[in-house]
């Protein structure tokens, strides 16, 4: 059973373009929805990151956009640029004291063309 | 480089065999988390540890697999008898009471 859907599995985009990655998750328990980027050879770098009391975060050209009555959350990297390429997770998780077990989408592998 | 560390980063082994990995987490951090991605998969939680407790494991944690944190410091990950379902990263992630995790760059395990 997938917890947290992630569309699409893939993304081409022109340089300077937008690139937008949709989420949805099914278990409202869930509190804590990161966006990790990954590139070959290394582990998930955290990206940016939403609680659902807020509806949208935006840290520099990357946006998450929250929906919570849909259970859906999207990542809109505006100007994406060939250095962005790399492989998106969303991910959804719940915990407290500190603890969050999180739990992630299949991921979309990203590439910006010049 | 304060980082999560992992070691080793590449193990090839034979079916069979056993295996060990290692997790340094960023050295302020007193809960540890490893996780399995196969190719094309996002990372699916195997266990977690605060200091040296393992508080939760999940059902992928079959038991051929063992982790601990003897004194709430490093991790180890080990496989007994592998097998080649077994050939995936492991990666191993840190994170303090605020929550957030920061990963390391994984160890890429083949079993012929």
């Amino acid at each position: 059973q997938q917890q947290v859907k992630q569309s699409p599995q893939s993304l081409i985009v022109q340089k300077g373009g937008i690139s937008i990655i949709n989420c949805a998750y099914e278990n409202t328990a869930f509190d804590y929805f990161p966006w990790y980027q990954q590139f070959p050879g290394k582990g998930p770098a955290l990206l940016i990151a939403i609680r659902p009391d807020v509806s949208e975060k935006k840290e520099g050209r990357f946006t998450i956009s929250f929906n919570k009555s849909a259970k859906q959350f999207s990542l809109h990297i505006m100007d994406s640029q060939p250095g962005d390429s790399a492989t998106y997770f969303c991910a959804a998780g719940r915990g407290s004291g500190g603890y969050q077990k999180v739990t992630f989408g299949i991921g979309t592998k990203l590439q910006v063309i010049p | 480089d304060t980082g999560v560390s992992q070691d080793p980063r590449h193990k090839i082994t034979k079916r069979g065999q056993n295996v060990t990995f290692r997790c340094d987490p960023i050295s302020e951090h007193n809960r540890l988390y490893w996780y399995r991605q196969t190719l094309g998969q996002g990372p699916e939680f195997l266990t977690y540890f605060q200091n040296e407790a393992q508080l939760e494991k999940s059902r992928l944690l079959s038991d051929r697999f063992s982790a601990e944190r003897p004194k709430g410091s490093f991790s180890t990950l080990e496989i007994q008898r592998t097998e080649q379902g077994d050939s995936a990263m492991y990666l191993c992630a840190s994170s303090s009471q605020l929550g957030t995790q920061y990963f390391g760059p994984g160890t890429r395990l083949l079993v012929l």
